[in-house]
C-alpha cells in the first residue's frame, strides 16, 4: 500500500530563515516523489521530482529535497525564506503498478512572516 | 497545447441544475486524473483514465459523478443535479506513464460554486 504523511498542517518561518517541510512516505514498490506548491486561486506548480536517480535533487525557486530510504523520508528545505514563499505544498508518491498511481498528502501552509 | 488546459476557470450553477467540466491533457498523455478539492483542503482523488479506459472510478463520491474520455484525450468531468457539496475546485492531471516521465501536470482547476 501507498501513502503520504506531512507532518506539519502548518509551517511558520521568518523571511531570511530556512524553512523545513516534512514528509513521510510508504510504499510498497520504489516510489516517485514530488513536491508541490499551489499559491492561493492557483493551480499545482511542481517544484521537484525524486525519480531514482540523485538523491538531493534540486528544484525551482532554491527549493531541495533529500530522498532517505532508510528513514522513507522526502523533506523539503530551502536555506533563506522569501514571502512570494507563502502557499501550500504537497507532497506526491507516485508508483509505476495500480490504477490510481498518484497519492497525495494532506499539506503544509507555508507562512512567512516579515 | 503547452499544458493542461481546464474549462471553465469558473461555474456558477444553480441547485440541481447539471453541469460539465472540461480537460484538455497534454498531447500524447497517457493517464489523466480527476481530483476534487475542497477550500483549504487537499485533492482528493475521484477518477483516473488509463487512454480511453476508466481503470479506478473508487472515488466518484456518488453516482451523480460522471466522467468519460471517449477517444483517450479529452475527458470531460459531469456532475448531475449538483449539490451545495459539490462546490469545490475540480483538478484535471495528465502524465505519460508507464513509459513516460511520471510527475503530473496539472490544470488551473475548475472552480464550481453551487448556490
Amino acid at each position: 500500500a501507498q501513502s503520504v504523511t506531512q507532518l506539519d498542517s502548518h509551517v511558520s518561518v521568518s523571511e531570511g530563515t530556512p524553512v523545513l517541510l516534512r514528509c513521510n512516505y510508504s510504499s510498497s514498490y520504489s516510489p516517485s516523489l514530488f513536491w508541490y506548491v499551489q499559491h492561493p486561486n492557483k493551480g499545482l506548480q511542481l517544484l521537484l521530482k525524486y525519480t531514482s536517480a540523485a538523491t538531493l535533487v534540486k528544484g525551482i525557486n532554491g527549493f531541495e529535497a533529500e530522498f532517505k530510504k532508510s528513514e522513507t523520508s522526502f523533506h523539503l528545505t530551502k536555506p533563506s525564506a522569501h514571502m512570494s514563499d507563502a502557499a501550500e505544498y504537497f507532497c506526491v508518491v507516485s508508483v509505476r503498478s495500480g490504477a490510481n498511481n498518484l497519492f497525495f498528502g494532506t499539506g503544509t501552509r507555508l507562512t512567512v512572516i516579515p | 497545447g503547452a499544458g493542461v488546459s481546464q474549462s471553465p476557470r469558473y461555474k456558477v450553477a444553480k441547485r440541481g441544475q447539471d453541469v460539465a467540466l472540461r480537460c484538455d491533457p497534454i498531447s500524447g498523455h497517457v493517464s489523466l486524473f480527476w481530483y476534487q478539492q475542497a477550500l483549504g483542503q487537499g485533492p482528493e482523488f475521484l477518477t483516473y483514465f488509463q487512454n480511453e479506459a476508466q481503470l479506478d472510478k473508487s472515488g466518484l463520491p456518488s453516482d451523480r459523478f460522471f466522467a468519460e474520455r471517449p477517444e483517450g484525450s479529452v475527458s470531460t468531468l459531469k456532475i448531475q443535479r449538483t449539490q451545495q457539496e459539490d462546490s469545490a475546485v475540480y483538478l484535471c492531471a495528465s502524465t505519460r506513464p508507464p513509459q513516460g516521465s511520471p510527475e503530473a501536470f496539472f490544470g488551473q482547476g475548475t472552480r464550481l460554486t453551487v448556490v
